[in-house]
């Protein structure tokens, strides 16, 4: 396994338009993590998962925006009718987390910059 | 809320200089992160504490849960450490919350 993989690496689109971008968790991973990040400051919550249950959703993350985990594997989040304020790098993350998150530790994908002209 | 503040935003050295980045919390927390992050995006976790001081090669990093403040050193700095270095904390069982990060760029 050779870490968290996202896909894809970037993405151009239309004001308008949807789209949808894949993570691919460390296999043995329960535990899956959406975050935004602009330029200049630090990656922001989105949403994540405990294997298949989306168990917290940032405020930040309006009705346009929806995460699943179906199978309790990868991942994809969609935004609908993007919006140039959209335009960010989405970062995903896996932990292996028991029953102490304080010991969690999470990995980090390569994000996917998205641009919305 | 809890805020996370690091400074300086950003540090420019020359290398081999001795290095340290800031990290102040307002909240009391159950762990702090130190991590790493390149152009282009990728993240990489360098520490994880909750309380003392870890040391991993030429990086130390330091917390003070009375005073909530985190430190992260870099001896005998090299152009390759180049980065962003962000302080990410933990209350409790939630999630974690970043700080906007220190860009740090070594001069040859």
């Amino acid at each position: 396994d050779t870490g968290v993989s996202q896909d894809p690496r970037h993405k151009i689109t239309k004001r308008g338009q949807n789209v949808t971008f894949r993570c691919d968790p460390i296999s043995e991973h329960n535990r899956l993590y959406w975050y935004r990040q602009t330029l200049g400051q630090g990656p922001e919550f989105l949403t994540y998962f405990q294997n298949e249950a989306q168990l917290e959703k940032s405020r930040l993350l309006s009705d346009r925006f929806s995460a699943e985990r179906p199978k309790g594997s990868f991942s994809t989040l969609e935004i609908q009718r993007t919006e140039q304020g959209d335009s960010a790098m989405y970062l995903c993350a896996s932990s292996l987390a028991g029953r102490r998150a304080t010991n969690e530790k999470l990995f980090f994908g390569s994000g996917t910059q998205l641009s919305v002209l | 809320k809890n805020e996370v503040e690091q400074s300086p935003q950003n540090l420019t050295a020359q290398e081999g200089e001795f290095i340290t980045i800031n990290c102040s919390y307002s909240v009391g927390i159950s762990a702090l992160h130190w991590l790493q992050q390149h152009p282009g995006g990728g993240i990489v976790s360098l520490f994880m504490l909750s309380s003392g001081k870890k040391k991993h090669g030429r990086l130390i990093a330091t917390i003070n849960i009375q005073e909530k403040h985190s430190s992260l050193h870099i001896t005998a700095s090299h152009p390759r450490d180049s980065a962003v270095y962000i302080c990410a904390v933990r209350v409790g069982n939630e999630k974690l919350t970043f700080g906007t990060g220190t860009r740090l760029t070594i001069i040859p």
